[in-house]
């Protein structure tokens, strides 16, 4: 049963246009939520959170937008640039739990 | 470099070996994670320690996997009697805290012949 759902497995997009993740979840004691980037033979680095109290964080060219009532989260960034190419896990974990549940990622092409 | 490390980043085992995997934090961090990735999937919880004590463990982790902390710092995992299926990737994380991101390391690749 995956608690976190990432339905596209892979996005092209245009050098310089917005790339648009997407993340479906179903527990709803998750409260905290993450983005991690992964590059072939490389952990996860981390990209951006937020906690359910928010519902819209921006870092730089990265912002999440979390809608609690639809169990959905999405990472946008602006402009895409070619090292933006890269796995992309959602991710969440629930108060008082301290394991990350992942999704299974979106493979994301920046396009020249 | 104050990031997690891991060692060794790849290692080729026959099958019924033992191999034991070290993860360095990040220096000040007290939460220290395990997770497991396979081909296709986001990474999957093993367990985590706070300080030197283990405080959960996946039911992915069977009982010929054991970590260890003993000094609050660096940790390992060790696997008993490897099997083809304990092929992947062994990747640890670090926090502050609960609220705090969990920091990844490189990962350790595991093949089991």
């Amino acid at each position: 049963d995956q608690q976190v759902k990432q339905n596209s497995p892979s996005l092209s997009v245009q050098e310089g246009r917005i790339s648009i993740l997407n993340c479906d979840y179903t527990n709803s004691m998750f409260d905290y939520f993450l983005w991690y980037k992964k590059y072939p033979a490389e952990g996860p680095t981390f990209l951006i959170s937020i906690s359910s109290i928010k519902d819209k964080n921006e870092d730089g060219r990265f912002t999440v937008f979390l809608n609690k009532s639809a169990k959905h989260l999405s990472l946008h960034i602006v402009p895409s640039q070619p090292g933006d190419s890269a796995v992309y896990f959602c991710a969440a974990s629930a108060n008082l739990d301290d394991k990350i549940i992942f999704g299974k990622g979106t493979r994301l092409h920046i396009l020249p | 470099d104050t990031g997690v490390s891991q060692d060794p980043r790849h290692k080729i085992t026959k099958r019924g070996q033992n191999v034991t995997f070290r993860c360095d934090p990040i220096s000040e961090h007290n939460r220290l994670y395990w997770y497991r990735q396979t081909l296709g999937q986001g990474p999957e919880f093993l367990t985590y320690f706070q300080n030197e004590a283990q405080l959960e463990k996946s039911r992915l982790l069977s009982d010929r996997f054991s970590a260890e902390r003993p000094k609050g710092s660096f940790s390992t995992l060790e696997i008993q009697r490897t099997e083809q299926g304990d092929s992947a990737m062994y990747l640890c994380a670090s926090s502050l805290t609960d609220w705090e991101p969990q920091y990844f390391g490189p990962g350790t690749r595991l093949l089991v012949l």
